[in-house]
């Protein structure tokens, strides 16, 4: 019973390089979504998906990239890295969009130098 | 999007004290979740509101949606240091949840 699993848990970047964070969940949930957290910013949603093929942004999109081809997968892909998006990145999956518990990774904390 | 404002921003106390945690918005919310995070860990659902008025319990930690459903409380009946960790609010908005920033409870022994 795996919930929400991300990899990798830890991350260090040099600015400009590209990487993908992982996330997969194993509870047949269609929402998922991509968050990160910065002391004193709470949780600012980056990017979501209501179902497989269907990714939208949320309110810090850039820099970020999503795709859903799978019920199961969605990663997260930073493009060309930057040290303002060093953050703690989660996932989380809702059963389905509407339902308001989220089940979330244990996040990936990621270093941009 | 709709904001969630909580206080206070951090809360140090010592074990057996009570506390009470605000999360408020100028909008109407058809239902207020609140999470707890633990260090290292991603949040863990603790309680979903939905009718105003409501009021739920969940052994010493006691969730209040307000009567016109903007507003909502987190009060905890002596403290325990097993209590620490970040106090999140979330309210469904559009296709998304939005969190407040959360409230950082540290409870000494």
């Amino acid at each position: 019973n795996a919930g929400v699993t991300q990899t990798p848990k830890f991350q260090v970047l040099k600015t400009g390089q590209s990487m993908t964070l992982q996330c997969a969940q194993d509870m047949n949930h269609e929402y998922m979504s991509w968050y990160r957290q910065d002391p004193g910013m709470g949780l600012r949603l980056i990017h979501y998906s209501v179902g497989a093929g269907i990714t939208d942004q949320g309110e810090v999109p850039n820099g970020y990239n999503v795709s859903r081809s799978t019920t199961e997968d969605f990663p997260l892909r930073l493009l060309s890295a930057a040290p303002s998006q060093t953050s703690v990145y989660f996932c989380a999956s809702n059963r389905n969009f509407g339902d308001t518990e989220a089940f979330f990774g244990q996040g990936t904390r990621l270093t941009v130098v | 999007t709709q904001l969630l404002e909580q206080s206070p921003q951090f809360l140090s106390i010592q074990e057996g004290e009570n506390l009470t945690v605000y999360c408020n918005s100028s909008s109407v919310f058809s239902s207020l979740q609140w999470y707890r995070q633990e260090p290292g860990e991603g949040p863990v659902l603790l309680v979903t509101v939905v009718t105003g008025g409501e009021v739920k319990k969940l052994k010493r930690l006691t969730f209040q949606f307000g009567d016109a459903r903007k507003d909502s409380s987190l009060h905890i009946t002596a403290a325990q240091p097993g209590d620490t960790g970040l106090y999140l609010c979330a309210g469904l908005s559009g296709y998304a949840l939005n969190f407040g920033k959360g409230t950082s409870l540290l409870v000494t022994p």
